[in-house]
């Protein structure tokens, strides 16, 4: 069963738009959730994260919010520029769980 | 900065012959991982390894298996490769207590004809 999913296989965006990334996870017991970025033929970077004892962590133009009532984050992209477009991972650690449990990702696309 | 390498970007290998893969890590990190990363699929945790010469399954282990003689280096065989081990193959490192933060390679584009 998947702990981590990201719904959204794809979103396009405009340039100079908003971009909102989702991610929901099931296990109550992650404590620690990253965002990766994943060009083509390129391995993931990481781009931020953020700790359960927080809700929201800003870097930049990058934002991520988590609920955790809702067991759910999401990564805002504000503005989004076309240089953004690739597919974005959720990650999420915790518990008895000693490595990161991946989403299957969300390919981003801001047209120009 | 961190950096991780791997032995090859693309590599075109046939059915049944034995591969490996290479990783090497410059930061002293004790945590290595492979996964693989399909369409669709996100990426899947092959193995990992806290230490030399440990090593532990992750997901989706069968058909593989990983050598880790030194800190730096370690190695994804395929010992007898098939067509469904096709796929972008990815290591990773991270230091003991930095197990969330992964540092990913550039990865290998896998081809077994």
């Amino acid at each position: 069963d998947q702990q981590v999913k990201q719904n959204s296989p794809s979103l396009s965006v405009q340039e100079g738009r908003i971009s909102i990334l989702n991610c929901d996870y099931t296990n109550s017991m992650f404590d620690y959730f990253l965002w990766y970025k994943k060009y083509p033929a390129e391995g993931p970077t990481f781009l931020i994260s953020i700790s359960s004892i927080k809700d929201k962590n800003e870097d930049g133009r990058f934002t991520v919010f988590l609920n955790k009532s809702a067991k759910h984050l999401s990564l805002h992209i504000v503005p989004s520029q076309p240089g953004d477009s690739a597919v974005y991972f959720c990650a999420a650690s915790g518990g008895s769980q000693g490595n990161l449990i991946f989403g299957k990702g969300t390919k981003l696309s801001v047209k120009p | 900065d961190v950096k991780v390498t791997q032995s090859s970007r693309y590599l075109v290998k046939r059915t049944g012959e034995k591969v490996f893969l290479e990783c090497v890590q410059d930061m002293d990190h004790e945590n290595m991982f492979w996964y693989r990363q399909d369409p669709g699929l996100g990426l899947r945790l092959i193995y990992f390894s806290y230490d030399v010469k440990m090593k532990e399954k992750g997901d989706i282990p069968e058909g593989y298996s990983v050598s880790r003689e030194k800190k730096e280096r370690f190695s994804l065989i395929l010992e007898s490769a098939s067509t469904n081990q096709t796929s972008m193959y990815l290591c990773a490192s991270s230091t003991l207590t930095g197990l969330d933060t992964q540092y990913f390679g550039p990865g290998t584009r896998l081809t077994v004809l």
